[in-house]
């Protein structure tokens, strides 16, 4: 299987830019995409193609990489932004998610 | 809108047989597929399967000799069953809209494996 490695966490300052990294153990070419998830709730999915923005979410989110690494840019980042942010391969069987990254406000 | 609902029971016993039902609304089962994914408590998610809008069905190798996948389109609801449950089946169950990407998510039902 894919494996996909995300650090676990990282603590940035409101209005500041961050970007969380998403390596896989083989190309996914396009094949990745990017999910919020906040305690108690379930996945948002947020980027999609690498670099894709989904319906509805904010422009300061944004995505790309292609082949084995990936990177979920958020700019500004909000106090909203709290939350655990999933990379997920889709281009080789089964589809992967990666271990989540724990992103706090300081 | 679309929306996705699991229910099932939260607790089952060790080597028995998890059942769920996922319920949906605002899309058609023969147009789109469905992905049932769990997330133990703490951890990523992992992909578990899929019903496709043609009826046919996918399952991840690792849970493929214990798990089933069926659907009744006239009901609107995709069920999951998988036997032979153990401790680390414990988590939170989700169905999702897709194959890919998995673009809307129920709001998920907790699973407890436990004697």
């Amino acid at each position: 299987d894919t494996v996909l490695t995300q650090s676990p966490a990282l603590a940035v300052s409101p209005g500041e830019r961050v970007t969380i990294s998403c390596r896989a153990s083989e190309s996914v070419s396009t094949g990745m995409h990017w999910y919020q998830q906040k305690p108690g709730q379930q996945p948002k999915l947020l980027i999609y193609g690498a670099s894709n923005l989904e319906s509805g979410v904010p422009a300061r989110f944004s995505g790309s990489g292609s082949g084995t690494d990936f990177t979920l840019t958020i700019d500004p980042v909000e106090a909203d932004d709290t939350a655990t942010y999933f990379c997920q391969q889709s281009w080789n069987d089964p589809p992967t998610f990666g271990g989540g990254t724990k992103l706090e406000l300081k | 809108q679309v929306q996705l609902k699991e229910s099932g029971p939260g607790l089952v016993q060790p080597s028995e047989t998890l059942s769920l039902t996922c319920t949906v609304s605002g899309f058609s089962l023969t147009s789109y597929s469905v992905s049932w994914v769990r997330q133990p408590s703490g951890k990523g998610p992992e992909w578990m399967g899929r019903m496709w809008y043609d009826g046919d069905t996918a399952y991840n190798s690792a849970l493929k000799s214990r798990l089933s996948i069926s659907r009744d389109t006239s009901k609107n609801q995709v069920f999951l069953k998988m036997n032979s449950l153990q401790t680390d089946d414990t988590g939170t169950y989700y169905c999702t809209r897709g194959p890919h990407p998995l673009d809307y998510w129920g709001q998920g039902v907790m699973v407890t494996v436990s004697s």
